[in-house]
């Protein structure tokens, strides 16, 4: 399996745009995990989801934020509209914690910057 | 609240130097543990993990962690650090009644040459 895959790499767009960040699981695996990692607030758990379906999503920051899960093998982030202030990198991860192993395995990250 | 707690947000040692990363956590059901290491400009890997049996469990690159129930801790250690385990090192919690991973907020390990 390719692992975890996240697109795009880097992403600079500017205040006000739309940004939509793509994930794509381990086949196979249930539950997706979005954090955003910045360097004051560290790793941060904004939403997972559970067999397609979000479960917590207490830590996405404001409205702008909406993240959905169509199918077992994608997942989207959006941020409408951006801000400077959502300049992170963001990283995808899933697990199957009904394998016996709850071990997440992460993507390489999104690396946003909103100037 | 639900909650993990890495008590040292920067470390710097001399090669060679032992290590020991604290990681406590707040949760009275199951759990599984997990050190994750994120090298410079990477993304997050796994580093060791328990689930079940001895609390002692051993990781790649001579690192171990230690799984305390009644302390509600999972601290990293290492013997002798090596340059190249400068990196920021994460601890996880998988916490099976509510089926989700909470990280702390990592801790930067820089180790002078």
């Amino acid at each position: 399996d390719a692992g975890v895959i996240q697109s795009p790499r880097h992403e600079v767009t500017e205040m006000g745009q739309e940004v939509t960040l793509r994930c794509k699981p381990i086949s196979g695996h249930n539950s997706l995990f979005w954090y955003r990692q910045t360097m004051m607030r560290g790793l941060e758990l904004l939403i997972y989801f559970n067999n397609n379906v979000p479960i917590d999503d207490s830590g996405m920051p404001e409205d702008r934020f909406s993240a959905k899960m169509p199918n077992a093998s994608f997942s989207t982030l959006k941020i409408q509209p951006s801000e400077p202030r959502d300049s992170a990198v963001y990283f995808c991860a899933s697990s199957w914690p009904g394998q016996g192993s709850t071990e997440a395995f992460f993507g390489q990250g999104t690396r946003l910057t909103v100037v | 609240a639900q909650s993990v707690s890495q008590h040292n947000h920067h470390v710097i040692l001399s090669e060679a130097a032992s290590l020991e990363l604290g990681c406590n956590y707040s949760y009275g059901g199951t759990v599984n543990l997990f050190w994750y290491v994120q090298y410079p400009g990477q993304h997050l890997q796994l580093l060791l993990k328990y689930f079940s049996g001895d609390p002692l469990v051993k990781g790649i690159k001579g690192f171990e962690a230690e799984f305390i129930k009644s302390k509600f801790s999972f601290n990293l250690r290492k013997p002798s650090v090596q340059w190249s385990d400068t990196a920021e090192y994460f601890c996880a919690v998988y916490m099976n009644r509510d089926d989700k991973i909470i990280f702390g907020k990592g801790t930067r390990l820089h180790i002078l040459p």
